[in-house]
């Protein structure tokens, strides 16, 4: 067990549909980070929360966005879902600013139908 | 071109076999390399890091970074079917950033 917690494991919706995931960070960690993993694409870095604040951009589509709040949880949420939106969704954490030692969460698998 | 490639596999060898797994990458700018260990739906597990080149040792796992090269390994000793798992190269560095890139992931099949 990594210490990062990610909710919900499984969430099944339908396309035009808005979703939110939810992770909580290890105790301690500052930064919180977003990856999608799909198939074809691999894991690809969406976003970076330091301590409430945006950090980081990766390859975040518009419809999707993300927070971190004062107790260091974050939520990603993604709107106007995609068949090609269905993939696993990370988040991990650290201590630090830089990713060099981040610890993921077990993921929300997200299917859109 | 991916800035990290990683041969996806699979890989299949035998029960204590020396594995070895690599990576290759394109932007100097990295300067952390890391191993992640990713069970089928599970979260990647952070297996080794290393800064810069060199070699770090922990356990049945070595890895190894050649920045001239800009080419990483990570070998394992005495492979365990339990090893039996995706293999993810990472990297970042303060210029490149510092988000992780990952390489696609390796499968690897250890057979008892």
């Amino acid at each position: 067990d990594s210490g990062v917690t990610q909710t919900p494991k499984h969430l099944i919706t339908a396309t035009g549909q808005r979703v939110t995931l939810r992770c909580s960070p290890r105790s301690g960690d500052l930064s919180v980070y977003w990856y999608q993993q799909s198939l074809d694409q691999g894991l690809q870095f969406l976003i970076q929360y330091y301590n409430g604040e945006e950090r980081a951009k990766g390859n975040i589509l518009e419809r999707f966005s993300a927070q971190q709040f004062p107790d260091l949880h974050s939520e990603l949420n993604l709107s106007s879902l995609e068949l090609g939106d269905s993939a696993l969704y990370f988040c991990a954490s650290s201590v630090g600013g830089v990713s060099t030692e981040a610890f993921f969460g077990q993921g929300t698998r997200l299917t859109v139908v | 071109q991916k800035e990290v490639e990683q041969d996806p596999g699979p890989l299949s060898v035998p029960e204590g076999a020396i594995v070895s797994l690599n990576c290759t990458y394109s932007n100097s700018a990295f300067q952390y390399f890391m191993w992640y260990r990713q069970y089928s739906r599970k979260g990647p597990e952070l297996l080794m890091y290393t800064y810069s080149s060199g070699n770090k040792e922990d356990g049945r796992f070595t890895a190894q970074v050649d920045k001239s090269s800009k080419y990483i390994s990570l070998f394992i000793r005495d492979s365990q079917p339990s090893d039996s798992a995706t293999y993810l190269c990472a990297m970042s560095g303060r210029n490149a950033g510092n988000m992780l890139t990952f390489g696609g992931g390796t499968r690897l099949m250890v057979k008892p």
